[in-house]
């Protein structure tokens, strides 16, 4: 079945650093794919999204690529901020349009 | 204006009993979502209704019942809460089945 794999964390980082966050999928067809991102209390938002193979979806500084030959959907930032700590989730469209996440990585970012 | 909307936000009550959630969005969307998120953040899909028909029912035990009286509301009622119910409730809603989904602020759920 369709599937999310996602590096563990936490992730800790100081103010500025490169980050990335690995993101695998097992799936059928071609699937939507996502990063939501949850901070502390809140709900999810959605951070970016990519819908084809080669599509990068960008936001907030952030970007991920759909690879395809690889099956992946790595997030990156170029120079994390105090305030991108959070917990972030990868996810697929499943067949009938439901998430299926992966477990969610915590990243720190220490001034 | 909040899009997605959830009631009320946290909800601690005693084993036994029974509870709703409720939930609402403003952004016209056909398709809502019922997500639980348990205590190491894991979220997992329960409900989805698209145009008040119920399209997905994950394995989830039969004392959780949703009910979309309609297309801007999904509720959810748990009877006889069990103390492994404890967890957060995600709605969520999307336009279509395939495209990105808005998620509400959480119900964090407490059963004693």
């Amino acid at each position: 079945g369709n599937s999310v794999t996602q590096m563990e964390g936490p992730v800790t980082l100081s103010e500025e650093a490169f980050l990335t966050i690995n993101c695998t999928y097992t799936a059928t067809g071609y699937p939507s794919l996502f990063w939501y991102v949850q901070y502390p209390g809140e709900g999810l938002q959605l951070l970016l999204k990519a819908t084809k193979a080669d599509d990068k979806g960008s936001n907030k500084g952030f970007e991920a690529t759909y690879r395809k030959e690889t099956t992946s959907f790595h997030l990156e930032k170029g120079s994390v901020q105090v305030s991108d700590s959070a917990v972030y989730f990868c996810a697929l469209g499943g067949s009938q349009g439901n998430l299926i996440f992966g477990k969610g990585t915590k990243l720190s970012v220490k001034p | 204006d909040t899009a997605v909307s959830q009631t009320p936000k946290y909800l601690v009550t005693q084993m036994g009993n029974d509870k709703s959630i409720k939930c609402e969005q403003n952004l016209g969307h056909d398709t809502m979502y019922w997500y639980k998120q348990d205590s190491k953040k894991f979220l997992k899909i329960m409900f989805s209704y698209n145009n008040k028909e119920l399209i997905i029912n994950e394995t989830v035990p039969n004392r959780f019942s949703p009910k979309s009286p309609d297309k801007a509301h999904l509720n959810l009622h748990i009877n006889s809460l069990e103390l492994g119910d404890s967890a957060v409730y995600f709605c969520a809603s999307s336009q279509g089945t395939r495209t990105e989904q808005y998620f509400g602020p959480g119900t964090r759920l407490t059963v004693t």
